[in-house]
């Protein structure tokens, strides 16, 4: 199985930081990851797709890089909506599998 | 719009089953592949299975193998995953998701399982 190793795991920041995830994964995934914010109760929802495609509805303050095992999330402003756990996922290969989550928090 | 709607909480004891069901709207159902993921409580998300937009083929993860189905029903747009020898750890929030081009891109809102004697 390809493993993902997300840091930080939790993440303080403010109101209008710049905000980096990083997601590495244990073989090349080539570009085949997505990204999702989860707020608390609520199901995920997609931000980026295929590393660097943001989702249709998205805002662009969201931005996705990277390819074959590093990958990261900017956040180039924090918004208060901003505020959730972010995951990554590889699905280049089943079973598909998870990082183990950031959750960013009000500094 | 998309919509997937799932079932609602179960509380089942150690050993049954559960089947939950998942019913979409607002595309083609036929077309897209659909996914099963589970989240246990203050933990993150982890991949179950996925079934093929016939409904022939499916592939589970290998933790799960043996004791999960995934089956669906293109005439009445409804995806339903069966969980069989429940233990505790099982208690989770299950979630069925469709797949465009590999990606997650839209969540039902999630089926409470609870294992618990």
């Amino acid at each position: 199985d390809i493993q993902m190793t997300q840091t930080p795991s939790t993440l303080s920041a403010s109101v209008g930081d710049r905000v980096t995830i990083t997601c590495r994964a244990s073989q090349s995934i080539i570009t085949w990851l997505a990204w999702f914010q989860q707020r608390p109760g609520k199901a995920p929802n997609l931000l980026i797709y295929r590393a660097s495609t943001l989702e249709s509805g998205v805002p662009s303050r969201f931005s996705g890089s990277g390819s074959e095992t590093e990958f990261t999330l900017t956040i180039s402003s924090l918004q208060p909506d901003d505020f959730a756990t972010y995951y990554c996922q590889q699905y280049r290969s089943y079973p598909e599998t998870f990082g183990q989550g950031t959750k960013v928090e009000i500094k | 719009q998309v919509q997937l709607v799932q079932s609602g909480a179960e509380v089942k004891k150690p050993g049954a089953s559960v089947k939950i069901s998942c019913v979409a709207s607002g595309f083609t159902f036929s077309k897209y592949y659909m996914h099963w993921v589970r989240q246990a409580p203050g933990q993150g998300l982890e991949w179950m299975g996925i079934i093929n937009p016939s409904g022939d083929t499916t592939t589970y993860s290998q933790k799960f193998q043996g004791r999960v189905t995934m089956t669906r029903d293109t005439s009445t747009s409804t995806v339903y995953m069966e969980l069989s020898s429940l233990r505790s750890e099982d208690t989770a929030v299950y979630y069925c998701t469709k797949s465009r081009e590999g990606a997650c891109d839209y969540w039902g809102q999630g089926t409470l399982v609870t294992v618990s004697s």
